[in-house]
């Protein structure tokens, strides 16, 4: 199989506070994670691209220091939402990918709501 | 042009119908390309990997056309849980970058 969960699902917070979200691959190493963001009926946009060890890539458009990310090991990718605005509530999706392989496992998505 | 297009659709079909989508890539050294399926307000997922022999999953099938650089799915007798999008996905070419196309919305009306 190929699992991926996500942690937590929905998350309501202040304006100002930050949010971290976590994302799991269960049953197999992730040397590459991917973070996106989806807003109500739109495509996914990838917001960055993490692999274990190192420092994520960002897209263009995507502040990096708003944005942290961490992947740490090969299962464990977390997305800090810092100082967070009522502009990014969004659907917050991530997904793993093995090494050498182009398939992408999502997790459940993390819905954010910035009050 | 983007570097890979749907159409969005909707696409309006009454069960049992056939329906085909197609989805054009720009970059020619494109090995890897997918089907998945997003339902609304969940992730996407899976839906079936596509070959240059074209490969068959029950009523889905898919197809690479490599000179004319699209992809295709075709659903036939299609269900009203086939209702979702369709993401195009394919690998930017080398470097392991996955772009995913923007998808086609499907609805299936009983």
């Amino acid at each position: 199989g190929a699992v991926v969960s996500q942690h937590p699902s929905w998350v309501i917070c202040k304006s100002g506070t930050s949010v971290k979200i976590e994302c799991r691959s269960l049953d197999f190493q992730a040397t590459t994670m991917f973070w996106y963001r989806q807003f109500p009926k739109q495509s996914l946009m990838l917001m960055a691209t993490s692999n274990e060890g190192s420092k994520a890539t960002y897209e263009q458009g995507v502040e990096k220091d708003k944005f942290l990310i961490n992947h740490a090991s090969l299962t464990l990718s977390t997305l800090t939402v810092t100082s967070a605005h009522p502009e990014d509530s969004s659907f917050y999706i991530c997904s793993a990918r093995r090494a050498q392989s182009y398939e992408q496992y999502f997790g459940p998505g993390t819905r954010l709501t910035v009050t | 042009r983007k570097e890979v297009e749907q159409d969005p659709g909707p696409f309006n079909v009454p069960e049992g119908a056939t329906v085909a989508f197609n989805c054009t890539y720009s970059n020619s050294a494109s090995q890897s390309f997918f089907w998945y399926r997003q339902d609304c307000r969940k992730e996407p997922k899976l839906l079936m990997s596509v070959y240059s022999s074209g490969n068959e999953d029950g009523r889905f099938t898919a197809q690479l056309n490599r000179a004319s650089q699209y992809i295709s799915l075709l659903i036939r007798d299609s269900k009203l849980s086939d209702s979702a999008t369709y993401l195009c996905v394919v690998d930017g070419g080398g470097g392991f970058k996955t772009i995913f196309g923007a998808g086609t919305r499907l609805f299936v009306k009983a």
